[in-house]
């Protein structure tokens, strides 16, 4: 099955500081990849969507500022979680969709980054 | 946002037992989707069923859709160790720019 990348797996950070995670499809055009925060024990919360060329779409109550999302190609999509605060500490978790292969296609998932803010 | 609910939240069996999982969600959907998350990684795909398909077999997994009730279930026969995790439901709702609504999830616990 198609492959995606997510990375760092783990990062630890200072407060104060910026974090960048990239998320990359190995072998197929992401032309949309989405941006989940996971809570200890709880489901995925989706912060955004992002489309290859063009803004992304942030859910309501996700600070565009802070979580800045850029799809510069249908390869890559980066989220950098800006002057990160303790409160930023999760999991975060991308996913891809073939572009190529229209609705009814799954999702694949990067295999999450956990942040630590200290 | 969250559309899907499941249940249980927590499912604890014995090895060799079967396990079921439900899932309910509120809109029309093109499709519903089971996923698995081992603890502290990314999301495993298992299965998508379509709005027109009933129920879908992979292996040890069936899962079945009943639109009408807007609920959806996960079954998983002959359950291993190696089947700890936890199971999502998620739905990718029509004009959604293939946005998927993700469900609580279950956590299942196989037991040796």
């Amino acid at each position: 099955g198609a492959v995606v990348s997510q990375h760092p797996s783990r990062v630890i950070c200072k407060s104060g500081t910026s974090v960048k995670i990239e998320c990359r499809s190995l072998d197929f055009q992401a032309t949309t990849m989405f941006w989940y925060r996971q809570f200890p024990k709880q489901s995925l919360m989706l912060m955004a969507t992002s489309n290859e060329g063009s803004k992304a779409t942030y859910e309501q109550g996700v600070e565009k500022d802070k979580f800045l999302i850029n799809h510069a190609s249908l390869t890559l999509s980066t989220l950098t979680v800006t002057s990160a605060h303790p409160e930023d500490s999760s999991f975060y978790i991308c996913s891809a969709r073939d572009g190529g292969q229209g609705m009814n296609t799954e999702a694949f998932f990067g295999q999450g980054t956990r942040l630590t803010v200290v | 946002s969250q559309q899907g609910e499941e249940d249980p939240q927590a499912l604890s069996i014995q090895e060799g037992e079967n396990a079921t999982m439900n899932c309910s969600y509120k809109t029309s959907i093109n499709n519903l989707q089971w996923y698995r998350q081992n603890s502290g990684r990314g999301l495993v795909h298992l299965i998508l069923i379509r709005s027109n398909e009933r129920e879908k077999h992979s292996g040890r997994l069936r899962v079945t859709l009943d639109t009408s009730k807007k609920s959806s279930s996960l079954l998983i026969t002959a359950s291993r160790a190696a089947d700890t995790a936890s199971y999502f439901c998620a739905t990718e709702i029509m004009d959604s720019n293939y946005q998927l609504i993700w469900g609580a999830g279950t956590k299942l616990i196989i037991k040796p």
